[in-house]
């Protein structure tokens, strides 16, 4: 079983749109917890990260951590298509030896 | 732009041959991982080095994969004798000590395995 959980699997907004992607953590050991995106052809870039229970806000984009419950999410206001690419949840012990452990993505997909 | 450099970007290879891809992690970075991400997106850890030195490694990469971060040189990962099944690309990122704590990675833009 996936450690990191993502849905749903695609999404399509349309321009303007807000996007809403979610994750779900099995790990109880992962404290930190990373949005990163990746576009065709490239390797994932980080989003943005989020330690803390709450909303973290960058530009567009805000993430949401509830430690309780493991269950992290991203929504992306005024989607562009340039926004359009895969992204990952992905999470990460204390421990930077570990790496990071990825979820499966969420394709977004942005349409005019 | 990315600033770990990896390369090829793309190498075809028989079963039984040899494929060794290459990466320079950005500078002053001194952890360096290895992932493979299949077909379906799924990511895989297969090793990671602090300063040249082996951190903790998966049971395939003890097998058919070598790998290495010599100072002052690329580090590298080789497949002794590829498999259908490694068709994948090969993501290298780096880390430092201000972020490896926070798991922070930045990844290189891969490079594309294919095994005929």
């Amino acid at each position: 079983q996936q450690k990191v959980q993502q849905s749903p699997e695609s999404l399509s907004v349309p321009e303007g749109g807000m996007a809403s992607l979610n994750c779900t953590s099995s790990d109880r050991n992962f404290q930190y917890f990373w949005w990163y995106r990746q576009h065709s052809g490239e390797g994932p870039k980080a989003l943005m990260s989020i330690f803390s229970d709450g909303d973290k806000k960058e530009g567009r984009f805000t993430a949401h951590l509830n430690k309780a419950s493991l269950h992290v999410s991203l929504h992306i206001r005024d989607s562009q298509p340039s926004d359009s690419a895969l992204y990952f949840c992905a999470a990460s012990e204390h421990d930077y030896a570990q790496g990071l452990t990825f979820g499966l993505g969420t394709r977004v997909s942005v349409f005019p | 732009n990315s600033k770990v450099i990896q390369t090829p970007r793309y190498l075809v290879k028989g079963q039984g041959q040899k494929a060794k891809m290459r990466c320079i992690p950005e500078k002053g970075h001194p952890v360096v991982f290895w992932y493979q991400q299949n077909k379906n997106n799924e990511f895989k850890f297969l090793i990671n080095f602090q300063n040249q030195e082996v951190l903790q490694q998966i049971d395939m990469t003890e097998k058919r994969f070598s790998a290495e971060c010599p100072s002052n040189s690329p580090c590298s990962l080789e497949i002794q004798s590829s498999e259908a099944g490694d068709s994948a690309l090969y993501l290298c990122a780096s880390s430092h000590p201000g972020t490896a704590n926070t798991g922070q990675l930045y990844f290189g833009e891969g490079s594309k395995l294919t095994v005929l």
